[in-house]
């Protein structure tokens, strides 16, 4: 198994320009989340779901859209980057929601 | 709103034991959960409580009272590579949104 695969693990943007972060898991696991992460801060949740369908902001979701069409896939968007959205990227995904398995990252440079 | 408070650091030396403090403040408040992070690399799951007392998982323990809002965890025998960041998290509202501590960096010394 793969567990949690992300998609790129490092990416320059230009200020203003959008991409998408993509994230899958293939452990048919219902809850996935996106986080961010700061250097010397901790995880801070931007998006998340609890099944193919369901959606729900967490902590910053503001510049970010997520959607859910698939168990597999939870891709997070960012609409139109900012230098303060340069951060390390964490997707995340659990079966039950007691315990949560992480991505590599991705490492996002907003210039 | 919510917040968790933990040490920003802690130091121990190899073979002794350490325990990770970590109080909360949160509605809807479903379990408390520990993961494990080196060097910004992906946190790994450690333990999850949901119900007062205590989860040993080999050389690591963590605890929870929820009347006290507060749980910790404990790691035993350490060794060099426990070295690393250690988060603790709440879950709220019976699952799905998990929101994470600032996290506590431990150093192990020889």
């Amino acid at each position: 198994n793969a567990g949690v695969t992300q998609t790129p693990k490092f990416q320059v943007l230009k200020t203003g320009q959008s991409m998408t972060l993509q994230c899958a898991q293939d452990m048919n696991h219902e809850y996935m989340s996106w986080y961010r992460q700061d250097p010397g801060m901790g995880l801070r949740l931007i998006h998340y779901s609890v099944g193919a369908g369901i959606t729900d902001q967490g902590e910053v979701p503001n510049g970010y859209n997520v959607s859910r069409s698939t168990t597999e896939d939870f891709p997070l968007r960012l609409l139109s980057a900012a230098p303060s959205q340069t951060s390390v990227y964490f997707c995340a995904s659990s079966r039950d929601s007691y315990g949560y398995t992480f991505g590599s990252g991705t490492r996002l440079t907003v210039v | 709103g919510q917040s968790l408070e933990q040490p920003s650091e802690v130091t121990a030396v190899e073979g002794a034991i350490v325990q990770i403090n970590c109080t909360y403040q949160t509605s809807g408040f479903y379990g408390l959960s520990w993961y494990q992070q080196h060097d910004g690399g992906a946190p790994t799951f450690l333990s999850y409580n949901g119900l007062d007392g205590l989860e040993e998982t080999g050389r690591f323990s963590s605890f929870l009272s929820r009347s006290d809002s507060y749980g910790y965890l404990l790691l035993q025998e350490l060794q060099m590579k426990d070295s690393a960041s250690y988060f603790c998290a709440v879950t709220r509202n019976q699952g799905g949104k998990l929101i994470f501590g600032q996290g506590t960096e431990l150093s192990v010394k020889p």
